[in-house]
């Protein structure tokens, strides 16, 4: 049973244009939601985070919406720069510090 | 700052075989995470410590799979004996334990069981 789904496995965006990837979520009880990024060989690294209190976080490029009664979130990207190319991973915090994962979706900025 | 430490980042063995993977964490972060990533998903988590101290290993294959941090820093991950489907990225976190919680990923240790 998959609680936190990124159902889009690839993304290809224009450099410049905006890119947005999705993440929906089962777990009402989810306090605190995060997104990574990976490059390949590379570990997952911190992006950008969101309360559940919340429904938006902004930093420079990166923002990050949150809909409580959907169960969705979604970072876009603006504007989207050939190093943004990777995948990113939506993650989901369930109880004193355990995060679960969506699959990733891979994105790609084209020049 | 240094950030998480793993070793090996490659690793090939033959079915039966044990392993041992090491991980250091970021200095202070108490709270240190195992996970398996296989080829297409995104990590799980296999055991999570508070300092020394097992706290979740409720995903860990006890029959073959044992970790240990003793003295509340370094960590290892050994599987024995490894099968096929072992074949995966081992990555290794940390934090500080706060409120937020974000967790921060080492490079992994990719293993090729044949």
């Amino acid at each position: 049973d998959q609680q936190v789904k990124q159902n889009s496995p690839s993304l290809s965006v224009q450099e410049g244009r905006i890119s947005i990837l999705n993440c929906d979520y089962t777990n009402s009880m989810f306090d605190y939601f995060l997104w990574y990024k990976k490059y390949p060989a590379e570990g997952p690294t911190f992006l950008i985070s969101i309360s559940s209190i919340k429904d938006k976080n902004e930093d420079g490029r990166f923002t990050v919406f949150l809909n409580k009664s959907a169960k969705h979130l979604s970072l876009h990207i603006v504007p989207s720069q050939p190093g943004d190319s990777a995948v990113y991973f939506c993650a989901a915090r369930e109880e004193a510090q355990k995060l679960v994962f969506g699959q990733g979706t891979r994105l790609t900025i084209n020049p | 700052e240094a950030g998480v430490v793993q070793s090996p980042r490659y690793k090939i063995i033959e079915k039966k075989q044990p392993v041992a993977f090491w991980c250091n964490p970021i200095s202070g972060h108490n709270t240190l995470y195992w996970y398996l990533q296989n080829l297409g998903q995104g990590p799980e988590l296999l055991i999570r410590y508070e300092n020394e101290e097992a706290v979740d290993d409720s995903q860990l294959p006890k029959d073959r799979f044992s970790a240990e941090r003793l003295k509340g820093v370094d960590s290892t991950l050994k599987i024995q004996p490894a099968e096929l489907g072992d074949s995966a990225v081992y990555l290794c976190a940390s934090s500080l334990g706060d409120s937020q919680g974000t967790q921060y990923f080492g490079p992994g240790t990719r293993l090729t069981v044949l």
